[in-house]
C-alpha cells in the first residue's frame, strides 16, 4: 500500500546549523510528494511540494528533492532559525481522486 | 483572498453532549476535507466533500459523527453524543480540483470533552 515515513523526532539543533529531515514513501504510479508545516498554536500549511522525479521544492530556505530511486523526499535547509521550530509532515498524493498520505510528522526544536 | 475559516477555535462540553463544527473554506475549492488531529500525531481524514457530495467517509464513526455540506459550500460537522475519547483538534482543509494534495487548513477547532 501506499506509505510515507518520517524519522522521528523531536530533532533539537542550535541555530544556524544545518537540518534534515528523512522521509522516504511506499507509493504505486508516480505521486506528487509534499511538506507540510505546522507552528505552534496553528494550522497545517503547506511549505513546499514537488511533482514529479528529480523536481526540487524549496520555500523559505527549506529544499526537498524528489528522488525516485531511494523513494526519498528529504526536507533540508542551510541554517535554522529559531522561528523553524515546529512540527513538519511529509506527505504523498497519488492524484485527485485520491486522499493524502500523511507521515506521523517530525518536531523540530531549534535551540538560540 | 480570505483562508479557511472555522469555528469555534476552542469548544468544552460535558461528555454525552452535542457539539457542531463549522467551516468555510477557500471561494471556489470544490474539494473540502476534515480531519481529527490528536496531540503529537499527524491528521487523520474524517470525510472528504466534492461539492456536496460525501466521497470518501470511510472514516468517520457514522454511529455518533455526521457531516454535511450544503449548497457545495460551507460544511457543518457534528458529534452526538460526544465522548471523552473525542477530545482532538478538528481540521478543516479545503483543495482545488487542480492541485491535488495542495490543502489550504483553517485553524482548528480544538474540542475538550469533560
Amino acid at each position: 500500500g501506499n506509505s510515507v515515513t518520517q524519522m522521528e523526532g523531536p530533532v533539537t539543533l542550535s541555530e544556524e546549523a544545518f537540518l534534515t529531515i528523512n522521509c522516504t514513501y511506499t507509493a504505486t504510479g508516480y505521486p506528487s510528494l509534499f511538506w507540510y508545516v505546522q507552528y505552534p498554536g496553528e494550522g497545517l500549511q503547506l511549505l513546499l511540494k514537488a511533482t514529479k522525479a528529480d523536481d526540487k521544492g524549496s520555500n523559505k530556505g527549506f529544499e526537498a528533492t524528489y528522488r525516485k530511486e531511494t523513494t526519498s523526499f528529504h526536507l533540508e535547509k542551510g541554517s535554522v532559525q529559531v522561528s523553524d521550530s515546529a512540527v513538519y509532515f511529509c506527505a504523498l498524493n497519488r492524484g485527485s481522486n485520491y486522499q493524502l498520505i500523511w507521515g506521523a510528522g517530525t518536531k523540530l526544536i531549534i535551540k538560540p | 483572498e480570505a483562508g479557511v475559516v472555522q469555528s469555534p477555535r476552542y469548544k468544552i462540553i460535558e461528555k454525552k453532549q452535542p457539539v457542531a463544527f463549522w467551516c468555510n473554506p477557500i471561494s471556489g475549492h470544490n474539494t473540502l476535507y476534515w480531519y481529527l488531529q490528536n496531540l503529537g500525531q499527524g491528521p487523520e481524514l474524517l470525510i472528504r466533500y466534492e461539492n456536496e457530495e460525501a466521497v470518501d467517509d470511510s472514516q468517520l464513526p457514522k454511529d455518533r459523527f455526521s457531516a454535511e455540506r450544503l449548497k457545495g459550500v460551507d460544511s457543518t460537522l457534528k458529534i452526538q453524543p460526544a465522548e471523552l475519547g473525542d477530545s482532538a483538534v478538528y481540521l478543516c482543509a479545503s483543495s482545488s480540483p487542480s492541485q491535488p494534495g495542495e490543502l489550504f487548513f483553517g485553524e482548528g477547532s480544538r474540542l475538550t470533552v469533560l
